[in-house]
């Protein structure tokens, strides 16, 4: 049931997109992104519910297709800041139920 | 500052050995939740509380028991510590209802 992420690592340049896939081969109810910087917290990015809209955070974005059970997180134009793992944690039905998390995928921006 | 605070930040045990992991929030949030992390697995729900007086089991609660003393503390129990419990120990917590949005700095445990 763990979400599969994709790719498992990135690496950048500053100005570059990427984009971070999560799926999953179980109906989803919302998907939450979170990114951890290395030996720190993780940090709650933004959440997407079934049904809902494209939701955005600076430059970061992120979709829920629900054809496919996935949500892609999209990093627009990368900083130096934008460096380290991300998550998505996904929620299978309505009401509160645990969050999976995938294994992450790990960004790189370099100068 | 205003957040989610563990204790320790680091400890070593032995096999065998107890030990309990402290988790303090005053954002005034309701739902507390241990994860643990290891390499390559993401996070892993160990228990949560969802409201003062309630817990549940998460998705490996084997070899842990929880607390919730009151609405801000929340504590992990490792009452006999086995090399595959070696991990990095999240605590967060969120309004009732929510996901978790707010992470403690974690506790690194390793069990020799």
């Amino acid at each position: 049931q763990q979400p599969v992420q994709s790719p498992q690592a990135v690496i950048l340049r500053e100005g570059e997109d990427a984009v971070i896939n999560c799926s999953s081969s179980k109906a989803l109810y919302s998907v939450h992104w979170y990114r951890q910087k290395h030996g720190e917290a993780p940090v709650f990015l933004m959440i997407l519910l079934k049904g809902g809209e494209q939701k955005g955070h600076e430059k970061i974005s992120a979709s829920f297709n629900e054809k496919k059970q996935q949500s892609s997180l999209y990093l627009t134009a990368s900083q130096l800041s934008y460096s380290g793992t991300y998550f998505c944690g996904t929620e299978f039905s309505g009401g509160y139920n645990k969050l999976i998390f995938g294994a992450g995928t790990r960004l790189a921006v370099h100068p | 500052n205003a957040g989610v605070t563990q204790t320790p930040k680091f400890q070593v045990l032995k096999t065998g050995q107890s030990m309990t992991l402290q988790c303090a929030q005053d954002m005034n949030h309701n739902s507390m939740y241990w994860y643990r992390q290891d390499p390559g697995m993401g996070l892993r729900l160990i228990y949560y509380s969802a409201s003062e007086g309630t817990t549940d089991k998460g998705e490996v609660p084997n070899g842990y028991n929880v607390s919730r003393l009151n609405k801000r503390e929340f504590s992990l129990r490792l009452e006999s510590a086995a090399p595959s419990q070696t991990s990095v120990y999240f605590c967060a917590s969120s309004v009732q209802g929510e996901q978790p949005q707010h992470f403690g700095d974690g506790t690194r445990l390793s069990i020799l």
